[in-house]
Parts: C-alpha cells; structure tokens; sequence
C-alpha cells in the first residue's frame, strides 16, 4: 500500500521535554514537508526537504528541528524552545518534476497536546 | 507577503443546496491554486487543482473556477450531500519564488443537513 505514515496518532509532551513525530513516504517522492495547523485555522509550514541531507526553514521554524537521512523518512523534533506546541501537525510528500511545483500528498497527521 | 482568505469559516446547508465555497488571495502572481478537503481529524485529500493559465477544473459534482486578476477562486459542489460534511481548504503556490510552498487559507466547515 503505497502512501505517507504518521506516528504516533496522538502525542502527549511533557513540560521541557522534547518529543519527536514520525512521518514516512513509501511513494519515492523526493520532497517532503511539516505543516503545523492550529483550531480552525490553515496550515502553516515548518520545514521542508527537497533532497536528501538538506531542508530549509519555513514560516515557523522556531522550536522545531528536522533531518532527512533517509529519503523516505523525515521526522520532526518539536524542542522544548518551542512554548505552544499543542496543535495537529502534518506531514507531506511530493515528486519534483519538471516544474518544480507537483501536488503534495498528505499524511493522516499526528495530534500532540501539551501536559 | 501571499495572504490566503476563505469566508465564511462556516457554513451549513440542507441536503440537494449547491454550496459556493469563496477564496481569496492578495497577491494575483500565483503558480497555481488547490482545493483540498479535510475531514475531522484527518489529513488532506486533494479535490482539484487549477493552473494560473486555467480559468476552471471540474471533477465529478465539483467545479473550481479562478480569476487570478482579482485574486479569487471559487469551488462549487453541486447537489450537496450529508457526506461532503468536512473542512474545505484552498491553497496557492507561488508565481515568482522558487520551490513548492503552499500558502493555505484558513478553510471553510461544511455542514450538509440530511
């Protein structure tokens, strides 16, 4: 089954602590992508990767860390920086083609509340 | 900077209404525009995507239109039924700046009455 997956479903983060959400692609896509989505409001992105060993900072990177060692894998690190974590965080994935601008495929996000 | 509106936040119809779902955007360079729909919960699910050189996508019961001169777009679905109940979100990507950012707006909840 080809897709995106997150875990965990629901996250539960204690104060100072850091916890980390998981998203994997199985569909070969080259760029992925965190977006943070707060009640009734858009998303807004944190991080994105193109390639492998590379991201870049989106709108709200502040708190948050990523890496991409893996091409299917580009897990999020949200720090203890970050004071109002609480939100439903999703994850995306796309090719990159010719434009350079193909549709994201997203994931089925990942709830993290603060304790 | 790219701002992404959608009014209203909300909206509830009876079931067989056509729903009229408005976006609006700030800046008219855009690459192209998305709809997506998001159920409680859950991720996206891409329903149609217009490019700035398009005037329309249909799909089924949905329509997307774009006037990119005045910064709109507007997603019809026809005949609404009790399972199009869900968060509809329109997002744009930009004409000039490298890559493949999405600016979302802050969606439109749909309510379809049985």
């Amino acid at each position: 089954d080809g897709g995106i997956t997150q875990s965990p479903k629901y996250l539960f983060r204690k104060e100072g602590q850091n916890v980390t959400l998981s998203c994997e692609q199985n569909l070969n896509h080259d760029a992925m992508y965190w977006y943070r989505q707060d009640p009734g409001q858009g998303l807004r992105l944190i991080y994105y990767s193109q390639i492998v060993n590379d991201f870049q900072k989106g709108d709200i990177a502040e708190g948050y860390s990523v890496s991409r060692e893996k091409k299917e894998s580009f897990p999020l690190t949200v720090t203890s920086a970050q004071k109002n974590p609480t939100a439903f965080y999703l994850c995306a994935s796309s090719i990159i083609g010719a434009s350079g601008r193909e549709t994201q495929y997203f994931g089925p996000g990942t709830r993290l509340l603060v304790l | 900077k790219q701002e992404v509106t959608q009014i209203p936040a909300a909206l509830s119809v009876p079931e067989g209404e056509n729903l009229v779902l408005n976006c609006s955007f700030t800046d008219s360079a855009i690459y192209n525009l998305q709809w997506f729909r998001q159920d409680p919960g859950k991720g996206l699910t891409s329903l149609l995507l217009i490019q700035s050189s398009q005037r329309e996508q249909t799909s089924g019961r949905l329509n997307a239109s774009l006037d990119k001169s005045s910064g709109r777009s507007t997603l019809y679905i026809a005949a609404s039924q009790p399972g199009d109940s869900a968060t509809y979100l329109c997002a744009v990507i930009p004409g000039r700046a490298a890559g493949n950012k999405l600016t979302f707006g802050g969606g439109t909840r749909v309510l379809v009455k049985p």
